[in-house]
């Protein structure tokens, strides 16, 4: 059972550059969060989705995009890297219905030089 | 506007002892609450969450929490703590009322439990 899964792990891009975080999970969870982490900040949420093509801002949203054409990947595009954006990523998802914890994958660091 | 507070940055125990990190939290209405733990470059483990009903909630690994409505606090309890135990954990609440779907979460406790 894979679970939910994010990719790459690690990464380092330039101030400028357009790079795009991936996510999947295989539950067939109706819900996918991202999240950033950041010291002093705790977790904060960027965007969220209900389903396949429907997406809502979180507290964070600015200076992201994201887009949902299948339940199962939910990618999250930096349009244009700032040195503040550099952080780790977490992508979660949950099920529909009342069940509303989220379940999260293992992460995403992202350096911006 | 819904809000969480763990108000100890970092909690130390020895091994053995009972442990317990504190989570107060701010709704308008009836709270869906929720502990998480996270493992060094690992991503946020659900241990347990309080809907309605028992104020004593028993989760994972061990842990429970008590709902104390009075207080609006969420601690996270266990009798008698690991050294694997040590971890960032993480208290999160959700409005009941709140027709959206976000967790608000804590700032974190670094639980450390030494031999």
């Amino acid at each position: 059972d894979a679970g939910i899964t994010q990719s790459p792990r690690y990464k380092i891009t330039e101030t400028g550059r357009q790079v795009t975080l991936m996510c999947h999970q295989t539950w067939s969870h109706s819900y996918m969060f991202w999240y950033r982490q950041d010291l002093g900040h705790g977790l904060r949420l960027i965007y969220y989705s209900a389903a396949a093509d429907i997406t809502d801002k979180g507290e964070v949203p600015d200076g992201y995009v994201v887009s949902r054409s299948k339940t199962e990947n939910f990618p999250l595009t930096l349009e244009s890297a700032t040195r503040s954006q550099t952080s780790v990523y977490f992508c979660a998802s949950r099920v529909g219905g009342s069940s509303y914890e989220q379940y999260f994958g293992p992460g995403t660091r992202l350096t911006v030089t | 506007a819904q809000s969480v507070a763990q108000p100890e940055d970092q909690v130390n125990v020895a091994e053995g002892n009972p442990l317990t990190v504190k989570c107060t939290y701010s709704v308008s209405g009836n709270p869906y609450l929720f502990w998480y733990v996270q493992y060094p470059n690992r991503g946020l483990q659900f241990l347990l969450k309080y809907i309605t009903g028992d104020n004593l909630v028993k989760g994972s690994y061990g842990f429970e929490a008590e709902f104390n409505k009075s207080q609006t606090s969420f601690h996270l309890k266990k009798p008698s703590a690991l050294v694997s135990d040590s971890a960032l954990y993480f208290c999160a609440v959700r409005d009941a009322g709140n027709a959206g779907n976000m967790l608000t979460f804590g700032g974190g406790t670094r639980l450390m439990v030494k031999p």
